[in-house]
């Protein structure tokens, strides 16, 4: 089966680092994407992977291991506007994109 | 940026109504795709289409319709709306193969 696995809750402080972690069995893969989603909103793209190691952009970072089935989001001086849930999916081999249950991070002053 | 557009952005209609939730593109996007998520829930793949005249249904039974006549317009129809219809419903988009999908801003549907 098909199967994104992701912790439910996770509470920070503002300027603190957050890593948000996601394992993953899937049918195939062409990618793991991390998209950020405010509530009532919709998912917004923040990164990718495809090929093992880290991808920086700004403040937020993704790590891949495809050997593992594991992926990291790592969210650096973080900022009130950073609660959200981030939503790990994973791209299987007929192009539909899995979702895991998403993390919802809420950064406290 | 992603130009993919839905409306309308929100909905209130009553039970038995026939509503059509509408999307499109202009990034010339094969693939497209309709989600359904309730407040606080999972996305779940309603349906999705690979092309003109390619329609499937997803993981989540749905009793919704879709039709797919040109590339860039994708909607969802709903022939009898009910209370149990009301979730905000989510279309995105891309090129297939490791592309990112990129999602419209959603419709939120209440039936009463």
């Amino acid at each position: 089966g098909q199967n994104i696995d992701q912790p439910t809750e996770m509470t920070a402080t503002e300027g603190a680092i957050v890593q948000i972690n996601c394992t993953y069995q899937t049918s195939g893969f062409n990618g793991l994407f991390w998209y950020q989603q405010h509530a009532g909103e919709a998912p917004t793209f923040l990164s990718y992977n495809v090929l093992d190691g880290l991808e920086e952009k700004g403040r937020f970072s993704s790590f891949l291991s495809r050997s593992k089935g594991y992926s990291y989001l790592l969210l650096k001086e973080l900022q009130m506007k950073d609660s959200a849930s981030y939503l790990c999916a994973v791209k299987d081999n007929t192009d539909k994109l899995i979702f895991g249950t998403g993390t919802r991070l809420q950064v406290f002053p | 940026e992603a130009d993919i557009y839905q409306t309308p952005r929100y909905l209130v209609i009553g039970t038995g109504k026939k509503i059509t939730l509408e999307c499109s593109q202009t990034m010339g996007h094969d693939k497209m795709y309709w989600y359904q998520q309730d407040p606080g829930m999972e996305l779940h793949l309603i349906h999705y289409s690979y092309g003109v005249n390619s329609t499937e249904k997803g993981d989540l039974s749905s009793e919704s319709t879709v039709s797919r006549i040109r590339t860039e317009h994708f909607p969802l129809t709903l022939e009898s709306a009910r209370p149990s219809h009301t979730s905000q419903y989510l279309c995105a988009s891309d090129r297939g193969g490791t592309d990112t999908q990129y999602f419209g801003p959603g419709t939120r549907l209440t039936v009463l």
